[in-house]
C-alpha cells in the first residue's frame, strides 16, 4: 500500500531562517509526489510535484523540494521563511493504479503546521 | 478564469438527515475527486469521477454517493448522516492523467 509520513507535527522557525519540511514516502513503482498548502479555513493550494527528472523541484512562492530516492523523501524547503507562510502544509503521494483513463487519488500525509515567528 | 468552486459554504444538519453538496471544476478540467478532512487531519480520498462514471472509491460506505453532469460539475450526497459526518469537504479537479488536482475552499459540513 501507498503511504505518505508527515513525523513533525509542528515546525517552528523564526522569520529570515530556512526552513525545511519533512515527507517520507511508500510506493510501489516511480513516485509522483506533491506538495500542498492549506491556510485556516480554506482548500489547499498546490505549491509543487515531482513527477520525474531533476531532483530539486522549484514551485511557488519560493518553495522547492528534492527528491531523494535512496531515502524515499522528499522534503520540502525554503531558504528564508517569512512569517505569511505560516499554514499547514500537507505531503502526498498520488496512487499509481490503472483507473480507466483518469489518474490515481492522492495520499495524503496528516499535515505539519508551519509557525513563522517574527 | 475561474477555479474550483463549491456550494455551500457551511452547512449544518441534524443526525439522520441527508445532504447534497456541489462542485463546479476548473475550466477546462474533466476530473473531479472528493475528499474528506476530519480536524486536524489530512484529507481522505472518497471518490473520483471521469466521464459521468465513478472510477475510483475510497474506504468510504454507500451512504456517500456521487454523480457527475455532462459540464463536469459535481455532487456528493451523504445519507442518514452521523456525526462523525462532520468535515471539511473539499473537491478537487484536473485535467487528464498527468495534470495536478486543483482544490476547491470546501464545504464545512456540521452535524448535530
Amino acid at each position: 500500500a501507498q503511504s505518505v509520513a508527515q513525523p513533525e507535527d509542528q515546525v517552528n522557525v523564526a522569520e529570515g531562517n530556512p526552513l525545511t519540511v519533512k515527507c517520507t514516502y511508500s510506493v510501489s513503482g516511480n513516485p509522483y509526489l506533491f506538495w500542498y498548502v492549506q491556510y485556516p479555513n480554506r482548500g489547499l493550494q498546490f505549491l509543487l510535484k515531482y513527477i520525474t527528472g531533476d531532483n530539486l523541484v522549484k514551485g511557488s512562492y519560493g518553495f522547492e523540494a528534492e527528491f531523494n530516492k535512496s531515502q524515499t523523501s522528499f522534503h520540502l524547503k525554503k531558504p528564508s521563511a517569512l512569517v505569511s507562510d505560516s499554514a499547514l502544509y500537507f505531503c502526498a503521494v498520488r496512487d499509481s493504479g490503472n483507473y480507466g483513463g483518469s489518474q490515481g487519488n492522492l495520499i495524503f500525509g496528516k499535515g505539519t503546521k508551519l509557525s513563522v515567528k517574527p | 478564469d475561474a477555479g474550483v468552486t463549491q456550494s455551500p459554504t457551511h452547512l449544518i444538519k441534524t443526525r439522520g438527515q441527508q445532504v447534497t453538496l456541489r462542485c463546479s471544476p476548473k475550466s477546462g478540467h474533466d476530473t473531479v475527486s472528493w475528499y474528506q478532512q476530519a480536524l486536524g487531519q489530512g484529507p481522505q480520498f472518497i471518490f473520483q469521477y471521469y466521464e459521468e462514471e465513478e472510477r475510483q472509491r475510497g474506504n468510504f460506505p454507500d451512504r456517500f454517493s456521487g454523480h457527475q453532469f455532462p459540464n463536469y460539475s459535481s455532487e456528493l450526497n451523504v445519507n442518514a448522516l452521523w456525526l462523525g459526518d462532520s468535515a471539511l469537504y473539499l473537491c478537487a479537479s484536473n485535467l487528464g492523467l498527468v495534470g495536478e488536482q486543483y482544490f476547491g475552499p470546501g464545504t464545512r459540513l456540521t452535524v448535530t
